[in-house]
């Protein structure tokens, strides 16, 4: 069964600084791997979905790495905002119809 | 726009009573999700359905059913054997092909015993 892990569990900034989001996981087979923003009480909005070929994807200031043989990505988030602030979910996808999911990087991004 | 809809958003349950949470996407997507989230805890999978008629027990299956007569809909049923069932419920579809978007979500259901 895929583990995940994100580190840190919470992160609070201020306005303006890069966020540095990360992701492990224990099976490297992966198909995909996709990033989730959660706000609270509502579902999760899809950021940015990495195939297991690529290294990175980007958009607009959201820019994920993968390193599929390591077990890592990466969320990086540039001049964060306080818009910005929401739970962080990573999903790496084994193409099983069981996405896995770690507990999310909670993020505050203050004004 | 295409995209999945659950309701009610919010739905209250009686002890001993069985509820329906409503699952409906037009993305034509294949396969169809219920994820149960609960405070401060990941996702964990209930039930998933690969194609129409055909459905498989996710982790935590127990006291809670499914059925899949329709592409577009997967609803999910909490019956009165599941002893906890106050969380947070989120459909999810998915399309398998190659190269193409995965996982969208619904906006949630919030269940909560009364």
């Amino acid at each position: 069964k895929q583990e995940v892990t994100q580190i840190p569990a919470a992160l609070s900034v201020p306005e303006g600084e890069n966020l540095v989001l990360n992701c492990s996981f224990t099976d490297s087979a992966i198909y995909n791997l996709q990033w989730f923003r959660q706000d609270p009480g509502k579902g999760l909005t899809s950021l940015l979905l990495i195939q297991s070929s690529q290294r990175e994807q980007t958009s607009g200031r959201l820019n994920a790495s993968l390193d599929k043989s390591s077990g890592r990505s990466t969320l990086y988030i540039a001049a964060s905002q306080p818009g910005d602030s929401a739970t962080y979910l990573c999903a790496p996808n084994l193409r099983d119809y069981k996405l896995s999911f770690g507990a999310g990087t909670t993020v505050t991004v203050r004004a | 726009d295409g995209g999945i809809t659950q309701s009610p958003k919010y739905l209250f349950r009686k002890e001993g009573q069985n509820v329906t949470l409503s699952c409906e996407q037009n993305l034509n997507h294949d396969a169809m999700y219920w994820y149960r989230q609960d405070p401060g805890q990941g996702l964990r999978l209930i039930y998933y359905s690969q194609i129409v008629n055909d459905f498989q027990k996710g982790d935590i299956a127990e006291g809670y059913s499914v059925s899949r007569e329709k592409k577009e809909s997967f609803p999910l049923t909490v019956t009165s054997a599941q002893k906890n069932p106050t969380a947070f419920y989120l459909c999810a579809s998915s399309i398998e092909s190659e190269g193409l978007a995965g996982y969208t979500f619904g906006s949630g259901t919030r269940l909560t015993v009364v």
